[in-house]
Formats: structure tokens, C-alpha cells, sequence
């Protein structure tokens, strides 16, 4: 299974300003998805991190606030902007192992904005 | 669009006690089915997977789903369950490529008393 690293861990953050989240594996994907996991609740698909061209985002995401990139097929990074508090949240990447139709998730950053 | 639903936000069992936790989907197609657990402070760990063939697929931990199409159901079941299977569980169900952009349930928090 793929090994997944995000950075930073953890951060509280002033509303307004932006943070951006590291992604690494330890293996190339082909497929890397960023995840949002709010208080108590379940996850949600943010976007679907493409390698060497635009992320494909969801329904309720905007590029603007949530810019990602994937400069290879072993990293990338998810920007938060312009927070608020209604960003604190749990951020996860995740990898699809293709051969096995199984997604694996990283640690998560668990993000707070007062 | 797919959907999951969890029907049990909170369960409560025994330690050694059997536990069963709901899980009914929403999908035109064949779905490709997951339950994953997640710990406190924790990521998301893939306890199993079905894709086709036998609708009784075996997990890590001692855990087995049942795959019902009939009643849209893939139920997660342990015969015994342990102090440390305290923790939150969500179904998803996956399109595209089978695990690719998954859309989870809201999860179901399970306490374990001894």
C-alpha cells in the first residue's frame, strides 16, 4: 500500500490569510483526490488533483479558494485562501492504487481559523 | 448521483458482543463498495472492499460486509467486538475505475463498553 505524508500536521491560522498543504507518497499515482472532513462530520471530495494540468473540482469548489497543484505524479498541494472560520476542517489526500481498487488516505491536517 | 446513507449516527456495545452497522447506497450501476475506519486523531484505514463476485467479503480486525443488492444494502458485521474497535466508521461507494472519487456516509461512531 501507498505511504502517505501530509504537512503540516496541524495549524490555527488567522481568518484572511492562507494555508497550503503538502501532499507527499512514496510511490508515483496516477490518481490524487483532496478531501475536506468538517467538524463531526463525514468526508468530501474537494477536487481531483491532475498531474501536469488543471484540477477537476467539485460541486461547491472554486479554484479561487482552493487552488491545487500537482507538479508530479508523487506530490501536490491544496491551498486554503482567504480563510474563515468556517474552514476549520480536516484536509485529506488520498491515492488510488489502480491494480487494486483501493484508495488510501494520508493522516489528515487538521486545520482550525479563529 | 450516488449517495450513502448511515442510518446509526451513534451505536453502543458491549465488549465481546456481536455488532452489526447499517449502510444502504444509492446507485444506477454495479457500485464499487468500501467501509473504512477511522480512530481518533487517526486517517482513514480501508476495512474492506467489494467489487463483484462473492456478496461476503472479509476485512482486517475480523470484520465481514454483506453485499445485498436487492435491499441496497452492504451492512459491516463483527461476531466479537474488542475495546479497540472503539472509533468511526463510514461506507462509500466509488465510481469510475473502482475507487476512484468516493462519496462517503455520514459514519457511524461506535463506543465499546467493558
Amino acid at each position: 500500500s501507498a505511504v502517505i505524508s501530509q504537512k503540516p500536521s496541524r495549524d490555527i491560522c488567522q481568518r484572511g490569510t492562507s494555508l497550503t498543504i503538502q501532499c507527499q507518497v512514496d510511490s508515483q499515482v496516477t490518481m490524487m483526490f483532496w478531501y475536506r472532513q468538517q467538524p463531526g462530520q463525514s468526508l468530501t471530495l474537494i477536487a481531483t488533483a491532475n498531474q501536469g494540468s488543471e484540477a477537476t473540482y467539485e460541486s461547491g469548489f472554486v479554484i479561487d479558494k482552493f487552488p491545487i497543484s500537482r507538479p508530479n505524479l508523487t506530490f501536490s498541494t491544496l491551498t486554503v485562501s482567504n480563510m474563515s472560520p468556517e474552514d476549520s476542517s480536516i484536509y485529506l489526500c488520498s491515492v488510488v492504487d489502480v491494480g487494486h481498487n483501493e484508495q488510501f488516505f494520508g493522516p489528515g491536517t487538521r486545520l482550525t481559523v479563529l | 448521483a450516488q449517495s450513502v446513507t448511515q442510518p446509526d449516527i451513534h451505536i453502543t456495545v458491549s465488549e465481546g458482543a456481536s455488532l452489526e452497522l447499517r449502510c444502504n447506497y444509492s446507485y444506477g450501476a454495479t457500485p464499487y463498495l468500501f467501509w473504512y475506519v477511522q480512530s481518533p486523531g487517526q486517517g482513514l484505514q480501508l476495512l474492506l472492499k467489494y467489487f463483484s463476485g462473492d456478496t461476503l467479503v472479509q476485512g482486517i480486525k475480523g470484520f465481514e460486509a454483506e453485499f445485498k443488492r436487492s435491499q441496497s444494502s452492504f451492512n459491516l458485521r463483527k461476531p466479537s467486538v474488542h475495546w479497540s474497535d472503539a472509533a468511526e466508521y463510514f461506507c462509500a461507494v466509488g465510481i469510475y475505475l473502482g475507487a476512484s472519487k468516493l462519496t462517503f456516509g455520514t459514519g457511524t461512531r461506535l463506543q465499546v463498553t467493558l
